[in-house]
């Protein structure tokens, strides 16, 4: 699975979009995005996928780059519940993959009031 | 729908003992995979069973095993325990293998 950076820390005010930047420079034409997060003491979370094409639900928005060595995670109008660590993930199979999710670092989102 | 259940939420044992950990999967979900998450180590991949068969496996000693039943539930396993093996154990589950996986809240494991 292909390797992803991410900043380890970002704030973001209530009510404002939140934009977390993920860099996946290695990945490969069978690997996709993923997004989950872990909110302080609970288990993680799935947020959403994608493989090329920029994609919304709920929750969130992806946006992944034509090259797709980047993609950006949107939360439109975070609010201080959605304060969590937010981890991209490439992974070959649409989910898990042969050897499990790869949990980087992660970015820790603060949502300020 | 129900989601992921742990059971028991808590646990503090021994060095040496074994501990059993069980995982109830969201209903109609036949893949379950396992995680220990530590402050030093992170989340890391332990295994995958699928079909009460393991499909998948991380970098952890033979200590550690698990199981599914035909029911899909699942339980881990961690004999002879050692001090570093206290960590929070998050089970998942997915309807199949490469599906989004859907995490329980975790069993906080302590050993002393």
């Amino acid at each position: 699975d292909a390797k992803t950076t991410q900043p380890t820390s970002m704030d973001c005010a209530e009510g404002r979009a939140a934009n977390l930047p993920c860099n996946h420079s290695t990945i490969s034409g069978n690997e996709y995005v993923y997004w989950y997060r872990q909110i302080h003491s609970q288990g993680p979370q799935y947020i959403i996928h994608g493989l090329k094409n920029n994609e919304t639900n709920e929750m969130a928005s992806l946006i992944i780059t034509e090259d797709r060595k980047s993609s950006t995670l949107i939360l439109p109008h975070a609010t201080l519940r959605d304060t969590a660590v937010y981890y991209c993930i490439v992974t070959m199979y649409s989910g898990g993959g042969a050897d499990g999710l790869t949990f980087g670092k992660g970015t820790h989102l603060i949502i300020q009031p | 729908k129900a989601g992921v259940t742990q059971t028991p939420r808590y646990l503090i044992k021994t060095r040496g003992q074994q501990v059993t950990l069980s995982c109830s999967p969201i209903s109609g979900h036949r893949s379950v995979s396992w995680y220990q998450q530590t402050p030093g180590q992170g989340l890391q991949f332990l295994f995958e069973y699928f079909s009460e068969t393991q499909r998948n496996k991380g970098n952890f000693p033979g200590r550690f095993s698990g199981r599914q039943f035909s029911n899909s539930r699942s339980e881990m396993n961690v004999s002879t325990l050692e001090l570093g093996d206290s960590a929070l154990y998050l089970c998942a589950s997915s309807l199949r293998i490469g599906d989004e996986q859907y995490f329980g809240p975790g069993t906080r494991l302590t050993v002393t």
